[in-house]
């Protein structure tokens, strides 16, 4: 298994800033691109799910893809406190790193 | 989406015991997937759970220990054997649908003494 590579932080920013997420991926196969938001203490819950590459946005929230680069980007505006919570991506799906762990600054 | 549910949330079972947690799903999925996750770290796939055939186990991980059911395409049991304190973990299943997005279960945090 081929962990994901992502900064695992944790990033502190404060609240009402725009906030950058990323991965990187190895196999240039992969269509499918995902951000998972994991709270403490809690499972993970879908964020974001994207095919191919292109953004997308929802809400507050866009996802970024360039396949070229093998780069996946999440951006986060307008941050709020019930932000911070530690961000997965998963490699081919089903394969998870540890993340990287958002602090949201009242 | 989807709708998962596990039983125990949690447990704290005695060494050389065996604990089976349960989980639910709101709706048919494709795929279950069977986790485990130690606190500040990554989740770690154990299985895939296959229904009416024997789980898929990833490296490290094997039926004996971890023996898995999955009778229907919205049910599915795993279960810890002859457990350790090494076993204490956060537990999870996870179901994904055809579009291979998965929801996860709340989790059972598993704490063996």
């Amino acid at each position: 298994q081929k962990e994901v590579e992502q900064d695992p932080g944790p990033l502190s920013v404060p609240e009402g800033a725009i906030v950058s997420l990323n991965c990187t991926y190895s196999n240039s196969a992969f269509q499918y691109f995902m951000w998972y938001r994991q709270y403490s203490r809690k499972g993970p819950e879908l964020l974001m799910y994207t095919y191919s590459s292109g953004n997308k946005e929802d809400g507050r929230f866009t996802a970024q893809v360039d396949k070229s680069s093998k780069y996946i980007s999440l951006f986060i505006r307008d941050s709020q406190p019930s932000d911070s919570a530690t961000y997965l991506c998963p490699h081919d799906k089903i394969i998870f790193g540890k993340g990287t762990r958002l602090h949201i600054l009242p | 989406s989807a709708v998962i549910s596990q039983k125990p949330s949690r447990d704290i079972c005695q060494r050389g015991t065996s604990l089976t947690i349960q989980c639910q799903v709101d709706s048919q999925v494709t795929m279950m997937f069977w986790y485990r996750q130690q606190p500040g770290q990554s989740l770690t796939l154990i299985a895939t759970a296959n229904q009416g055939s024997e789980a898929t186990y990833e490296s490290g991980f094997v039926i004996d220990k971890f023996p898995i059911s999955r009778p229907n395409l919205t049910f599915s049991t795993l279960t810890v054997s002859n457990m350790s304190p090494e076993d204490s973990s956060i537990y999870l299943c996870s179901g994904a649908q055809a579009t291979d997005t998965q929801y996860f279960g709340p989790g059972t945090r598993l704490t063996v003494l």
